[in-house]
């Protein structure tokens, strides 16, 4: 079974300022993804950015990055000069290939950015 | 955005009463998914389906079952709602289990209130 973990239940950033969101994960299978996603106050999920474990590159998608460090297993979210609209819960979640595509999610950090 | 639409968006009911929420999709994809949110939890998967009338359980698909008759609807039932089952359901689907970084998208979720 796979696991992720999320210690971090709120964050604080200055708006403009660059912030990491900590995930950690745990799964005994060679093959997998990770997946990042972003709720707002407004309750949709917004897929923002995925890793694939064999990805030799971190991914990037816009101000989002992705700290990949695969033998510690973890998956952080670099968001880069915070937005007022980047105030939001962010999930991060593990899809391990193989199992009709399902994820498990971690229970998710609110970030709150600030004037 | 993907075309996913749950319905009802908000629903209130009593315990012990029988409650089924649908999500109708229009992009044809094969693999459709049930979460609840529940806070300090995350979503956690009650149900998918990998096909028409292929459905398999989740982490947490006690007290639920679900049908898929037709590769746009999957529906979600609780036979007798009990309070415990009060959350935010959310479906989701996905295109394939074969291209790796083919993220889930999420429906807008449903508010279900169980008195």
């Amino acid at each position: 079974a796979q696991k992720i973990t999320q210690t971090q239940p709120g964050m604080f950033v200055q708006e403009k300022e660059a912030v990491t969101l900590d995930c950690t994960y745990d799964t005994s299978d060679q093959s997998y993804g990770l997946f990042w996603y972003k709720q707002p106050s407004s309750g949709e999920m917004i897929f923002l950015i995925y890793q694939g474990s064999y990805d030799e590159q971190n991914a990037t998608e816009g101000r989002y990055s992705l700290n990949f460090q695969k033998a510690r297993k973890s998956a952080n979210l670099v968001i880069s000069a915070s937005q007022l609209g980047d105030s939001a819960m962010y999930f991060c979640a593990i899809r391990n290939t193989g199992t009709a595509s399902k994820l498990t999610f971690g229970t998710g950090t609110r970030l709150q950015v600030t004037l | 955005d993907a075309g996913i639409t749950q319905s009802p968006r908000h629903k209130v009911t009593e315990t012990g009463t029988p409650v089924t929420l649908r999500c109708h999709q229009t992009e044809n994809h094969r693999y459709m998914y049930w979460y609840r949110q529940d806070p300090g939890h995350g979503l956690r998967l009650i149900h998918y389906s990998y096909g028409v009338k292929d459905t398999d359980k989740g982490e947490v698909s006690d007290g639920y079952s679900v049908s898929r008759s037709k590769t746009e609807d999957f529906l979600l039932t609780l036979e007798s709602a009990t309070s415990s089952q009060t959350s935010v359901y959310f479906c989701a689907i996905s295109e394939s289990i074969n291209i790796p970084g083919k993220p889930q998208h999420f429906g807008d979720g449903t508010r279900l209130s169980i008195l």
